[in-house]
C-alpha cells in the first residue's frame, strides 16, 4: 500500500500564476482533505472532497478550488498566486466513516 | 482564537531524557484527539488517537493522556532519541471538523 501520495514534491511559481497540485488517497479511502501549512504553523484546513463534491470548506478565498475524480484522487488549484500562498500543501485521506486520517508528504510551493 | 493551544512552543532536551508536551482545547462537541509527529518538510504521521472514554494511550515510547473534563491532553516522550526531533501537533476533532494546534518543536541533542 503506497499510502497517500502527492505531486509534485516542490514547485516554484511567480506571483499571478496558477498552480495545480495532485493527490492520490490511500487505498480504500474515499474522502480527501487539503491543508495549507505555513512555516512554523499548524495545518489550516482548506476544503474536503467526498463523492466528487466539496463537502466542507475552511476560510480560504475562491482562488483556491479543487476537484475530486471518480477514482477518488484530487486536485487543488490556486489562481492568481500571492507571495503569502508560499507554504507546504498537505493532502489527507480517510475512509468515509473512519476517524483516522492519513497525510501525504506534502507539496512545497514557493511563490516568488 | 485558536481552539487548540499547545505548549511549550519549542523545547530542547538531551538524548535519553523524558519530556511532556501539553495541549489545551475548547473544541466542542468533542469527538477524538490525535497527536501527530511531523518531521521538517514532511506530512504529519499519527502517533495516537483517543476518544472521549479513553484517558491514556501508548505507542512505543510515546504516551498520550486525555482529561475530557478539563479539556487537556499531554504527550509524554520517554527515553528520547535523536529521531524524536520533530514537531508534535495536537489535533482535536468535532464530528468531522479537525482543529489543529500550532505544534511543539522538540529538539533532541546528543
Amino acid at each position: 500500500d503506497a499510502g497517500v501520495t502527492q505531486s509534485p514534491t516542490h514547485l516554484i511559481k511567480t506571483r499571478g500564476q496558477q498552480v495545480t497540485l495532485r493527490c492520490s488517497p490511500k487505498s480504500g479511502h474515499d474522502t480527501v482533505s487539503w491543508y495549507q501549512q505555513a512555516l512554523g504553523q499548524g495545518p489550516q484546513f482548506i476544503f474536503q472532497y467526498y463523492e466528487e463534491e466539496e463537502r466542507q470548506r475552511g476560510n480560504f478565498p475562491d482562488r483556491f478550488s479543487g476537484h475530486q475524480f471518480p477514482n477518488y484522487s484530487s486536485e487543488l488549484n490556486v489562481n492568481a498566486l500571492l507571495l503569502g500562498d508560499s507554504a507546504l500543501y498537505l493532502c489527507a485521506s480517510r475512509a468515509g466513516g473512519g476517524h483516522e486520517q492519513f497525510f501525504g508528504p506534502g507539496t512545497r510551493l514557493t511563490v516568488l | 482564537k485558536n481552539q487548540v493551544e499547545q505548549s511549550p512552543q519549542s523545547l530542547i532536551i538531551l538524548e535519553g531524557k523524558n519530556c511532556t508536551l501539553q495541549c489545551n482545547y475548547t473544541v466542542s462537541p468533542f469527538s477524538n484527539l490525535r497527536w501527530y509527529k511531523q518531521d521538517t518538510g514532511r506530512g504529519p504521521v499519527s502517533l495516537t488517537i483517543m476518544t472521549f472514554s479513553e484517558n491514556t494511550k501508548s505507542n512505543g515510547r510515546y504516551t498520550a493522556t486525555l482529561d475530557a473534563d478539563t479539556k487537556q491532553s499531554s504527550l509524554h516522550i520517554t527515553a528520547s532519541q535523536l529521531s524524536d526531533s520533530a514537531s508534535y501537533i495536537c489535533v482535536v476533532s468535532a464530528k468531522y471538523k479537525l482543529s489543529f494546534g500550532a505544534g511543539t518543536t522538540v529538539t533532541v541533542r546528543a
